[in-house]
């Protein structure tokens, strides 16, 4: 399989929260990253966590990782019908300067 | 500049003929990643150069893909011989150094290739 992957779809309702999963392989990951990249643009950093953390909190967006289970979700409350785009997690393992993307989550979000 | 700039935005090739993808990172980065994204695919790595050590091309899919970046400054991505499989969008991405620290990946908006 994939060492990376993610669901390819997750559609909600404006003002619902979204929640994209997201499984990676290696136990040696350090750093897990979430970015967003909407129709036409490039990645946008939207956050990361370190290996050795467990939640992180910025705004509308929460991480949670299990780090014994091998995931990783981002939850984005409130959700806006500007979060609609498509949502990358990604993983740098240790010893590797290189991320490694999961094929990405198309986050739709309706009225 | 601000951020990462790639040119063209768009190349639309025939099939057969050579390529060339520039990229201009983010100033100060020692760290430059090609990456490919096919239509509903994720990222595909390509290269990575850092600093002055000798890239690591284990993600080039062929003989035909090669790269150069001259010190930390532009980075040229090279297809030759184009072929229809080749079409893709090419992202780059650049960031401050590649080894430890979170090393946030600043990407260009990427050059969408088209091979007919």
């Amino acid at each position: 399989g994939e060492d990376v992957e993610q669901s390819l779809f997750l559609s909600v309702r404006e003002g619902d929260s979204s929640v994209i999963n997201c499984t990676y392989t290696d136990s040696s990951s350090t750093y897990l990253y979430w970015y967003k990249q909407e129709p036409g643009a490039g990645l946008q950093l939207l956050t990361y966590i370190f290996s050795n953390m467990d939640m992180k909190q910025d705004q509308r967006l929460t991480v949670l990782l299990n780090k014994k289970d091998k995931h990783l979700s981002l939850r984005i409350a409130d959700t806006q019908t500007g979060d609609s785009a498509i949502y990358f997690c990604a993983e740098k393992r240790g010893g590797s300067y290189i991320p490694t993307f999961g094929r990405g989550t198309s986050l739709i979000v309706h009225p | 500049g601000a951020g990462v700039s790639q040119s063209p935005s768009n190349k639309v090739t025939e099939k057969g003929k050579d390529v060339e993808l520039r990229c201009d990172p983010i100033s100060g980065h020692t760290a430059l990643y090609w990456y490919r994204q096919r239509l509903g695919q994720g990222l595909e790595f390509l290269i990575y150069f850092q600093g002055n050590s000798a890239p690591d091309k284990s993600g080039l899919p062929s003989d035909r893909f090669s790269a150069e970046r001259t010190g930390e400054s532009v980075s040229t991505l090279t297809i030759q011989r184009t072929q229809q499989e080749d079409s893709a969008v090419y992202l780059c991405a650049s960031s401050y150094s590649g080894t430890g620290g979170s090393t946030e990946a600043f990407f260009g908006q990427g050059t969408r290739l088209t091979v007919v």
